[in-house]
């Protein structure tokens, strides 16, 4: 089965600084890696996603680039805010299954 | 829309106890996905459901789990007896097939504490 790898687990920046987080899947064959924002307290949310035809896609401040040869994916945040303190997961979802394999989590603190 | 909608948000029971978790999913989504968060192990599926049937329940830890899906609006998992390692968050998610039907959407999770 698929296996998703995270790192850092824990990542300090101070705010206005760019924060980076990997990922690496050991099914060639997944074609869709999401990103998820869990705040304390509350469920996991989407913030964003990458389909295996692109490389690269970004939302305002944040971006997620795939690497399909190397098999990684990385969530970049640019003009960290204190509000982007949060666990961050990374995902993935092998071809013509339906359940996510999710990473272990990256705790990200923004310091004012 | 709602949301996901877990209830109850917290359970405090007592080691030995059934404990039930209910879910009702985004109205249209018709996969519905049980997960268990810990500090030691992640969030972890521990099964899925497609229109209202049981896909793949390989995460269930053991035979003290149960989850059922009698319609496309509702579910619930409950674990009988309950144990201590059974501590955890317990989520509810949902998705809906198509071009987008990978974006699973989460409820707020039900914390649970057994003692």
């Amino acid at each position: 089965g698929e296996n998703v790898e995270q790192h850092p687990s824990t990542l300090s920046v101070q705010e206005g600084d760019s924060a980076v987080i990997k990922c690496t899947y050991s099914d060639s064959a997944s074609n869709y890696f999401p990103w998820y924002k869990q705040e304390l307290g509350k469920g996991p949310q989407l913030i964003i996603d990458i389909r295996s035809n692109v490389g690269e896609k970004k939302d305002q401040r944040i971006a997620v680039t795939l690497n399909k040869t190397a098999k990684h994916f990385s969530l970049h945040i640019t003009e960290t805010q204190p509000e982007d303190s949060a666990v961050y997961f990374c995902a993935a979802l092998g071809a013509g299954r339906r359940a996510l394999t999710f990473g272990s989590g990256t705790r990200l603190q923004v310091q004012p | 829309d709602a949301g996901v909608i877990q209830s109850p948000r917290h359970e405090v029971t007592e080691m030995g106890q059934e404990v039930t978790l209910r879910c009702k999913p985004i109205s249209g989504h018709n996969s519905l996905f049980w997960y268990r968060q810990t500090m030691m192990r992640g969030l972890e599926l521990l099964i899925y459901f497609n229109n209202n049937v049981p896909i793949d329940d390989s995460g269930m830890p053991e035979d003290r789990f149960s989850a059922k899906m009698p319609n496309a609006s509702f579910s619930t998992l409950k674990i009988q007896p309950s144990e201590p390692r059974d501590s955890a968050v317990y989520f509810c998610a949902s998705s809906l097939p198509g071009a987008r039907g990978e974006t699973q959407y989460f409820g707020p999770g039900t914390r649970l504490l057994v003692l």
